[in-house]
């Protein structure tokens, strides 16, 4: 577990700012994976991304951006902020599917507070 | 896209007694489906997991069974203790996971 990090762990920010999560993974996972978590929802895929370069839209992708220029880092950017996007954020990784385990691992989260 | 329905949402059980969480799945060609267990302000962790060519699968005191024909599957929770409390999560896969919306388990002493 220890091989995927999130920061910042907690964050209060206001309405309209830009805020960007961050997620490094050290096992050099093909796969990365974004989801928030609201109760009564479960986790709901937002972005995800296949390789460095490629990333794709989930369940619910307006309002996010995120990019993959390294395996190792996926981060996630609100570019303006909304109170309907407070949240808990959790990054999480896997190998390549293609023979292997399909096995995905969370980072420990990150608490965001829109005001 | 798929769909995953989980019941029941809250369970209380008593200490020792079997607790049994069921999903529903919508994708025929899903093939893959774990249980994710998550504590109190902690990430979810896998517990256990089944692929679409097994029917059951068993680790210790906890197994998940799957029934393809019906697009179910279900985890189940002997002996329970205390530490079994947690919020359950079952998603199934694709492509991407799916996740079911948790189930809150509650154990009594």
């Amino acid at each position: 577990d220890a091989g995927i990090t999130q920061s910042p762990r907690y964050k209060i920010t206001e309405t309209g700012r830009q805020v960007t999560l961050m997620c490094h993974q050290t096992w050099s996972h093909s796969y990365m994976f974004w989801y928030r978590q609201d109760l009564g929802h479960g986790l709901r895929l937002i972005y995800y991304s296949a390789a460095a370069d490629i990333t794709d839209k989930g369940e619910v992708p307006d309002g996010y951006v995120v990019s993959r220029s390294k395996t190792e880092n996926f981060p996630l950017t609100l570019e303006s902020a909304t109170r309907s996007q407070t949240s808990v954020y959790f990054c999480a990784s896997h190998r390549d599917s293609h023979g292997g385990t399909d096995t995905q691992y969370f980072g420990p989260g990150t608490r965001l507070t829109v005001l | 896209g798929e769909n995953v329905e989980q019941h029941p949402s809250t369970l209380s059980v008593q200490e020792g007694d079997s607790a049994v969480i069921k999903c529903t799945y919508s994708d025929s060609a899903s093939n893959y489906f774990p249980w994710y267990k998550q504590e109190l302000g902690k990430r979810p962790q896998l517990i256990i997991d089944i692929r679409s060519n097994v029917g059951e699968k068993k680790d210790q005191r906890i197994a998940v069974t799957l029934n393809k024909t019906a697009k179910h599957f279900s985890l189940h929770i002997t002996e329970t203790q205390p530490e079994d409390s947690a919020v359950y999560f079952c998603a199934a896969k694709r492509e991407k996971l799916t996740f079911g919306t948790g189930t809150r388990l509650t154990i009594i002493p």
